[in-house]
């Protein structure tokens, strides 16, 4: 998985409750997205970044933020979690000037 | 593992047959168009790419054409073999910047 961890990997938690997940890579990449991934959408971007602290709204972003304090590190948060908001959610990275995205192996998060 | 999705577009094809996989993209003033395998329980892979001043694009046992005519993308595996069972997406780059948009995807199951 071109040297992206998520953690967790999977999760279960309540309506309401914050989550915060968390994706590193050691390609140090610019370019690292957040997707979530649901039965007949594909994948939809939630948000991205182009660098440290800069980072951007995707199609999907109401109920998410994001943090990028370090080149290696991205993370996704849910200040309040839905059960609209059970998915699998994909981080990827790329390289300036490439479209190709390598993603993560996933996190599997269900609220209950 | 992670679910990819219950209601995918199925392709069955006997082992070492050729598959056709298609894929209708939506923008034509899209540059870029990408082929990802994501098999159960993992994140998307890059298979191969082609941008949009080309027809046809060759790899390894694979081969992309583009017609931009009726905007239509499609993936062709030669010998198809079982590890090749997965879902595939199709995924264009409208701006060529960030925002990919990718398919719901097609799964393939390969019969030994």
């Amino acid at each position: 998985d071109a040297g992206i961890t998520q953690s967790p990997r999977h999760k279960v938690t309540e309506t309401g409750t914050p989550v915060t997940l968390r994706c590193h890579q050691t390609e140090n990449h610019r370019y690292m997205y957040w997707y979530r991934q649901d039965p007949g959408h594909g994948l939809r971007l939630i948000h991205y970044s182009y660098g440290v602290k800069d980072t951007d709204k995707g199609e999907v972003s109401d109920g998410y933020s994001v943090s990028r304090s370090k080149t290696e590190d991205f993370l996704l948060t849910l200040e309040s979690a839905t059960s609209s908001q059970t998915s699998v959610y994909f981080c990827a990275i790329s390289i300036p000037g490439e479209y190709e995205q390598y993603f993560g192996p996933g996190t599997r998060l269900t609220v209950t | 593992g992670e679910s990819v999705g219950l209601h995918l577009p199925t392709l069955s094809v006997q082992e070492g047959d050729n598959s056709i996989i298609n894929c209708a993209y939506s923008n034509s003033a899209s540059d870029y168009f990408i082929w990802y395998k994501q098999e159960s329980g993992k994140g998307p892979q890059f298979i191969i790419d082609i941008r949009s001043n080309m027809d046809k694009r060759q790899g390894q046992r694979v081969t992309v054409l583009l017609n931009k005519t009726v905007k239509h993308l499609s993936l062709q595996i030669a010998a198809t073999q079982p590890g090749d069972s997965a879902v595939y997406f199709c995924a264009e780059n409208p701006t060529g910047g960030f925002k990919t948009i990718f398919g719901a995807g097609t799964r393939l199951f390969v019969k030994a």
